[in-house]
């Protein structure tokens, strides 16, 4: 089973701000089969990137996914107040997984 | 539109059953892979298995906590996914999620807005 990890646990910041989050895969992830999510109270996720680097459908631009093997960044150029959410990745390689998430709120 | 919707969860005991309903439509029900996705409560997703498309070859997956217990089926005729919960543990209290999964072509994935099993005694 390939195992994500994120980091950090927790990102505080403010809107305007630049975020960088990081997945991890514990082995190369096939086909760079990485997707991130995002993830309000309440709400079922929603889709953000694919393939590491696609942007799903309706997503704006500046969310952007990076990376190949076993690392893997989510920049966000600068936050917007809905973008405080929990984020998470999954790997769709080698059968399904996801990290832990990584929750950005508001510093 | 496509739209997913769970039903079935609710409070059920320690080792007892339980059949989730997902019914989905404004897509090819048929030629969709779809999956079960759990989020037990203020935790994070976790994948719980996967059916291929029947042209797909029907292949199911199971994550390992729920393996031998739980069965994912599908009813292309009713356009419904399920997944049957046998042996249930106080660890499968969740909310449960289907999902069409990541659409490479289309760049969406669909979600329901899941339903909730609580095991208790």
């Amino acid at each position: 089973e390939i195992v994500l990890t994120q980091s950090p646990g927790t990102l505080s910041l403010s809107p305007g701000e630049r975020a960088t989050l990081s997945c991890r895969a514990s082995q190369s992830v096939s086909s760079n089969s990485l997707a991130w999510y995002h993830q309000k109270p309440g709400q079922a996720p929603r889709l953000l990137i694919y393939g590491a680097s696609s942007r799903a459908t309706g997503i704006p631009d500046r969310f952007s996914g990076s990376g190949s093997g076993t690392d893997f960044t989510l920049t966000i150029s600068r936050l917007e107040p809905e973008d405080f959410a929990v984020y998470y990745c999954q790997q769709y390689g080698t059968s399904f997984t996801f990290g832990p998430g990584t929750k950005v709120d508001i510093k | 539109e496509v739209q997913l919707v769970e039903s079935g969860g609710g409070l059920v005991k320690p080792g007892g059953s339980l059949r989730l309903s997902c019914a989905a439509s404004g897509f090819t029900f048929s030629n969709a892979w779809m999956s079960w996705v759990r989020q037990a409560p203020g935790k994070g997703l976790e994948w719980v298995g996967r059916i291929k498309s029947k042209t797909d070859g029907g292949t199911i997956e199971y994550a390992a906590p729920v393996k031998g217990r739980f069965a994912i089926s599908r009813d292309d005729s009713k356009t419904t996914l399920y997944l049957q919960m046998n042996s249930l543990k106080t660890e499968d209290t969740a909310v449960y999620y289907c999902t069409t999964g990541v659409n490479v072509v289309a760049g969406t994935s669909s979600w329901g807005q899941g339903t909730l099993v609580t095991v208790s005694s």
